[in-house]
């Protein structure tokens, strides 16, 4: 079973609708991210989450919300979704402490999300 | 803050040819470097990682990295590229502060190795 995982993986959705993307993973990890993708952007920071009750802002969180409701589980909020949303959704983890801190990020297998 | 430049964002070759894939990173402190490799239809994955030491490292499937703090860079080699290959490759950089919790992606380039 994979690590980190991503629901769901494919969305088409209207203008102006709420849609929550979901992640989950079981590598115990305390640190959770999104990311968007868009063709010649490359991956931009929406949100991070060092643990449960710690929650940041990326460089671009307009537009978007987050729950982190366990260790294991972190989702992200559309509240009322534009075109300009559509991009690929990614959900990735990391952890440890002192040296292995500086270990990678684990990314999720992405959420296309269509906004018409 | 930090930025990455990843100024090819297309780069065919043909198999068993060498490649580059340029990095150039701006940071007013001392940083952390990474390669991200993305398969077609898949999520990203590390390809390799600079820390500190050696200022070459190298993945597990032949390709390398080295570090130049004078030139700013962190240019992806490989002496020869297989069809295998052919993927989306992200650098990104993290400041030594922050290490690995920000993480900031360049636009990508895309490797196409065809026969």
């Amino acid at each position: 079973d994979a690590d980190v995982t991503q629901t769901p993986r494919n969305r088409i959705t209207k203008t102006g609708k709420r849609i929550m993307l979901e992640c989950s993973q079981t590598k115990g990890h305390d640190r959770m991210y999104w990311y968007r993708q868009d063709p010649g952007l490359g991956l931009r920071l929406i949100y991070y989450s060092f643990d449960v009750k710690d929650i940041n802002k990326g460089e671009i969180s307009d537009g978007y919300s987050v729950s982190r409701q366990a260790q294991a589980k972190f989702s992200l909020s559309l509240e009322s979704a534009i075109p300009n949303q559509t991009a690929l959704y990614f959900c990735a983890t990391s952890g440890g402490t002192g040296r292995t801190l500086y270990n990678e990020q684990f990314f999720g297998p992405g959420t296309r999300l269509t906004v018409l | 803050a930090q930025s990455v430049t990843q100024l090819d964002s297309q780069v065919p070759v043909f198999e068993e040819a060498p490649v580059e894939l340029r990095c150039n990173y701006s940071s007013s402190v001392s940083v952390y470097l990474f390669w991200y490799v993305q398969y077609p239809n898949q999520g990203l994955q590390l390809l390799l990682k600079y820390l500190s030491g050696s200022t070459l490292v190298e993945s597990i499937n032949g390709f390398e990295a080295e570090f130049n703090k004078s030139q700013t860079s962190f240019h992806l080699r490989k002496p020869s590229v297989h069809i295998s290959d052919t993927a989306e490759y992200f650098c990104a950089v993290s400041d030594r502060v922050t290490g690995f919790q920000k993480l900031v992606f360049g636009t990508g380039t895309r490797l196409l190795v065809s026969p």
